[in-house]
C-alpha cells in the first residue's frame, strides 16, 4: 500500500549545520509530496510541497526535491538554526482513493 | 487569515466524566480531520468528514468516541465517559479537499485522571 517512511530520530546537530532529512514513498499513482514541521506545543504547520517529480519545494531555507527515480522526498537545509527544533513529517497524498499519509517524525534539536 | 481554531487548548478531567473539543475549521475548506497524537502511538487519525458528511471514522477508538460536524464551520469531538488512556494531544485539521494540503489547529491537551 501507499506509505512514507523516514529516518529514525532524535537528530542533534550544532548550530549551522547541514541537515538531511531522509524520507522515502511507496505510492501506486503519482503522489503530492509535503513536510510539516511541529514546534513544541503547536500543531503541524505545512513546511513545503511538491506535486510532480522534480519539482523542488522550499520554504524558510528548507528544500525537497521531488524524485521519482529513488521515490524520495529528502528535506535539507544548509545551515540550521536553534529555532529549527521540531519534529519534522513528510506526508504524501495520492489521489487514487482519496489517501493521506503521515510518516512517524523525525525530532530534531539544534545546540547553541 | 484565522486559521484552525481549536478549544479548550488544555482539559484537565477526571476518569468517567464526559469531555467536548471543538473545532472551527478554516473557511471554505470541505474536509475535516480529528487527529490525536501520543508519544506512544504518535499521529492517528481518528474521523475525517467531507462536505459535513462523516466520510471515514474507522480510526475511532472505541464507542466512547462521537464526533459531529453540524455545519461548515464547527464541528465536535465527544469522549463519554472519559478514561485515562484517552490522555492525549488532540488535533482538528481542514483541508479543501481529502488529498489536498491539510491545516492543523494547535490542538487540545487533554488530561484524564
Amino acid at each position: 500500500g501507499d506509505s512514507v517512511t523516514q529516518m529514525e530520530g532524535p537528530v542533534t546537530l550544532s548550530e549551522e549545520a547541514f541537515l538531511t532529512i531522509n524520507c522515502t514513498y511507496t505510492a501506486t499513482g503519482y503522489p503530492s509530496l509535503f513536510w510539516y514541521v511541529q514546534y513544541p506545543g503547536e500543531g503541524l504547520q505545512l513546511l513545503l510541497k511538491a506535486t510532480k517529480a522534480d519539482d523542488k519545494g522550499s520554504n524558510k531555507g528548507f528544500e525537497a526535491t521531488y524524485r521519482k527515480e529513488t521515490t524520495s522526498f529528502h528535506l535539507e537545509k544548509g545551515s540550521v538554526q536553534v529555532s529549527d527544533s521540531a519534529v519534522y513529517f513528510c506526508a504524501l497524498s495520492v489521489n487514487t482513493g482519496n489517501q493521506f499519509y503521515f510518516g512517524t517524525g523525525t525530532s530534531l534539536t539544534v545546540i547553541p | 487569515d484565522a486559521g484552525v481554531i481549536q478549544s479548550p487548548r488544555h482539559e484537565v478531567t477526571e476518569m468517567g466524566q464526559e469531555v467536548t473539543l471543538r473545532c472551527k475549521p478554516i473557511s471554505g475548506h470541505n474536509s475535516l480531520f480529528w487527529y490525536r497524537q501520543t508519544m506512544m502511538r504518535g499521529l492517528e487519525l481518528l474521523i475525517y468528514f467531507n462536505n459535513n458528511v462523516p466520510i471515514d471514522d474507522s480510526g475511532m477508538p472505541e464507542d466512547r468516541f462521537s464526533a459531529k460536524m453540524p455545519n461548515a464551520s464547527f464541528s465536535t469531538l465527544k469522549i463519554q465517559p472519559s478514561e485515562p488512556r484517552d490522555s492525549a494531544v488532540y488535533f482538528c485539521a481542514s483541508s479543501l479537499g481529502e488529498v489536498r494540503p491539510r491545516f492543523f489547529g494547535p490542538g487540545t491537551r487533554l488530561t484524564v485522571l
